[in-house]
């Protein structure tokens, strides 16, 4: 079946440390994205990439990072710097900017 | 960035009744989508209607660009409609979304 996938659903991680979240698609999109939720809120963008190897920074990228490499992979790893991480986050794609975004079920992270 | 306003925040529904949610963005966009967010968290894509009409079973949706408004139409509401209904825009090579409309049908 064709998709996105995330992992892992939940995860908890103490302060100070980093974390990767993980997001592949196999629906040969070009462009993926990362967006964070918090409770009672819209999506607010973190990062995306419309090419392998090139990303750009969203609204809110300060305390973020991320990696490109390949086509179906857009992982996100959650820095120390980041003051307030605990949240839901959510990965999609599509084609390119004037098409449907698809999501993936979302990781929860908990900092502790 | 753009701005996207929501309404109303929350609806409570007979299950059976009609239902109009609106959205209304501050600058003109090349990309616009209706999602429904599922109690577990899942967004799954209803419309993508940059401008015209366009219907899907029970629900159909209307975006006038030139107003900067898009509504969705829920008719004869069923309790699987319960969640979270969001817009989004994309403007400048980004997506911004508005906070949504938080609906519960009552059987």
């Amino acid at each position: 079946d064709g998709g996105i996938t995330q992992s892992p659903k939940y995860l908890f991680r103490k302060e100070g440390q980093n974390v990767t979240l993980s997001c592949e698609q196999n629906l040969n999109h070009d462009a993926m994205y990362w967006y964070r939720q918090d409770p009672g809120q819209g999506l607010r963008l973190i990062y995306y990439s419309q090419i392998v190897n090139d990303f750009q920074k969203g609204d809110i990228a300060e305390g973020y990072s991320v990696s490109r490499e390949k086509k179906e992979s857009f992982p996100l790893t959650v820095t120390s710097a980041q003051k307030n991480p605990t949240a839901f986050y959510l990965c999609a794609s599509n084609r390119g900017l004037e098409d449907t975004q698809y999501f993936g079920p979302g990781t929860r992270l908990t900092v502790l | 960035g753009i701005q996207v306003e929501q309404s109303p925040p929350d609806l409570i529904l007979q299950e059976g009744a009609n239902s109009t949610l609106r959205c209304n963005f501050s600058d003109s966009v090349n990309n616009l989508q209706w999602f429904h967010q599922n109690p577990w968290g899942q967004l799954i894509n209803l419309f993508y209607i940059p401008s015209g009409t366009k219907q899907n079973g029970r629900l159909s949706a209307t975006t006038v660009a030139t107003e900067r408004y898009s509504l969705l139409y829920i008719s004869s509401s069923q309790t699987t409609d319960s969640g979270v209904y969001f817009c989004a825009v994309e403007n400048n090579n980004q997506f911004y979304f508005g906070t949504g409309t938080s609906l519960t049908v009552i059987p």
